[in-house]
């Protein structure tokens, strides 16, 4: 199985809501990302998490919050967006951190903030 | 720092036509290089990487890249292109010590019938 899987699809929230998006892959990797995709722009990373450990941050603001609950799952949690957070958002695994391995990532939930 | 450079943000060829886009990486160190597709409201699927076992990297697709490190180029070619192979595409470097790929700006191709 060499699937990343994200859910919802599709997200709508305003701007009060709390939300959270899924990821989950079970090709046994230790090593997870979240980026963030504008239309006709490359992935922006914003976390990686190593071994269940987060350990990137790009300065992303704190209304996403991302979470590791074990080596399979990848939550992101969002709260108080506002409608520049309107985008598609990618999660990825690796083996490990390490710069050879290739990233795998999944279809994204394309997140609309009203 | 590693960065990687896609010239020409829309490519179009006719079917049957060579692709050629085109990618230039910037790296103090041996970069390992990558290509992604996209297409239309789905994620990155990886086409080949570059780690320095061979210069000259088969990928799916029949699409294939050449490491050329005097040029410090590694472009992405097809000999022969689809209607199926319109989609954006990504050449990424990661940043030596792991865990952040630099994407180029993509080059969008187009296959016209």
């Amino acid at each position: 199985d060499t699937e990343v899987t994200q859910t919802p699809k599709h997200l709508v929230m305003g701007m009060t809501n709390k939300k959270s998006l899924k990821c989950e892959q079970h090709m046994g990797h230790r090593a997870m990302y979240w980026y963030k995709q504008k239309a006709k722009k490359p992935p922006e990373l914003m976390f990686v998490y190593s071994y269940e450990k987060l350990s990137i941050n790009e300065s992303v603001p704190s209304r996403f919050s991302p979470e590791c609950p074990n080596s399979s799952l990848l939550n992101l949690h969002l709260h108080a967006l506002q409608p520049e957070d309107s985008a598609l958002y990618l999660c990825a695994s690796s083996p490990d951190r390490a710069s050879s391995y290739e990233q795998y990532f999944g279809p994204g939930t394309r997140l609309t903030v009203t | 720092a590693q960065s990687v450079t896609q010239l020409g943000s829309h490519v179009s060829v006719s079917e049957g036509a060579l692709v050629l886009l085109r990618c230039n990486y910037s790296s103090s160190v041996p970069p390992y290089l990558f290509w992604y597709v996209q297409y239309p409201n789905q994620g990155l699927q990886l086409l080949l990487k570059y780690t320095s076992a061979a210069t000259l990297v088969k990928g799916i697709n029949g699409f294939e890249a050449e490491f050329k490190k005097s040029e410090t180029s590694f472009h992405l070619t097809k000999p022969s292109a689809h209607m199926s192979d319109a989609a954006e595409y990504f050449c990424a470097v990661t940043r030596f010590g792991g865990g952040k790929l630099i994407f180029g700006q993509g080059t969008e191709l187009s296959v016209k019938p």
